[in-house]
């Protein structure tokens, strides 16, 4: 069974660069997969980000898209998000995820809380 | 963006009941709709995939219909471990979105 790990920081300081991790305990290679972030914030629905494949192919969600960037390292089994300019609204928490097209998630990480404030 | 909207927001039940969750597209999505169920603290779980397929190692318990932009999700007999929150979420178009979640309680 394949696990996913978020990795970042809790908190981080409004207008500051969010970087997050996503550790896979598999390859990340495998090109029917594709490699998800969405996020919750607290009572809201969940939002999808965006989706990274290893071909480095993206699709972003347009209410984010200028501020965002996904990428892999396959050698180390990680994909990444990094978000610019945050605000209170980026405050959530996040998952990464994996995907197949067909089914959508198939597995996702327990998720990290980000908290925007200074 | 396509809206998903669920129904109801809240089911309370108890065990052995049948349930049925609703989830309705603002468009059109053909059968590109995935439900999930979360338990409080833990990472959401795919129950079933385009819109009927269930996933390996869920209960047959579980059971997903509709098609177009009306969807159901429904649980023949429920179990303790089922009180959970369960969302759907269509991947027809991007930006993929979301429900936002019905929580099953005990009665």
């Amino acid at each position: 069974q394949v696990d996913l790990q978020e990795s970042g920081p809790s908190l981080i300081k409004p207008s500051e660069t969010l970087s997050l991790t996503c550790s896979v305990s598999d390859s990340v290679s495998l090109s029917n997969y594709h490699w998800t972030w969405i996020r919750q914030p607290a009572g809201k629905r969940l939002e999808w980000i965006g989706r990274i494949y290893v071909s480095g192919n993206t699709n972003y969600n347009p209410s984010l898209k200028s501020r965002i960037t996904m990428s892999m390292d396959t050698s180390r089994h990680q994909f990444s998000l990094r978000l610019t300019s945050v605000t209170a609204a980026d405050t959530a928490v996040y998952y990464c995820a994996r995907g197949l097209e067909i089914k959508q998630f198939d597995r996702w990480g327990q998720g990290i809380l980000v908290i925007v404030s200074s | 963006d396509i809206q998903m909207t669920q129904s109801p927001s809240t089911l309370s039940a108890s065990v052995g009941d049948r349930v049925t969750i609703t989830c309705r597209a603002s468009q059109t999505i053909s059968t590109w709709l995935a439900w999930y169920q979360q338990r409080p603290g833990k990472a959401p779980k795919l129950l079933v995939y385009e819109a009927s397929k269930l996933e390996s190692g869920v209960p047959s318990r579980f059971s997903g219909g509709g098609s177009g932009a009306e969807f159901t999700l429904t649980v023949s007999r429920l179990q303790p471990d089922d009180f959970a929150t369960y969302f759907c979420q269509q991947y027809s178009r991007y930006p993929w979105t979301f429900g936002q979640g019905t929580k099953v309680e005990v009665k």
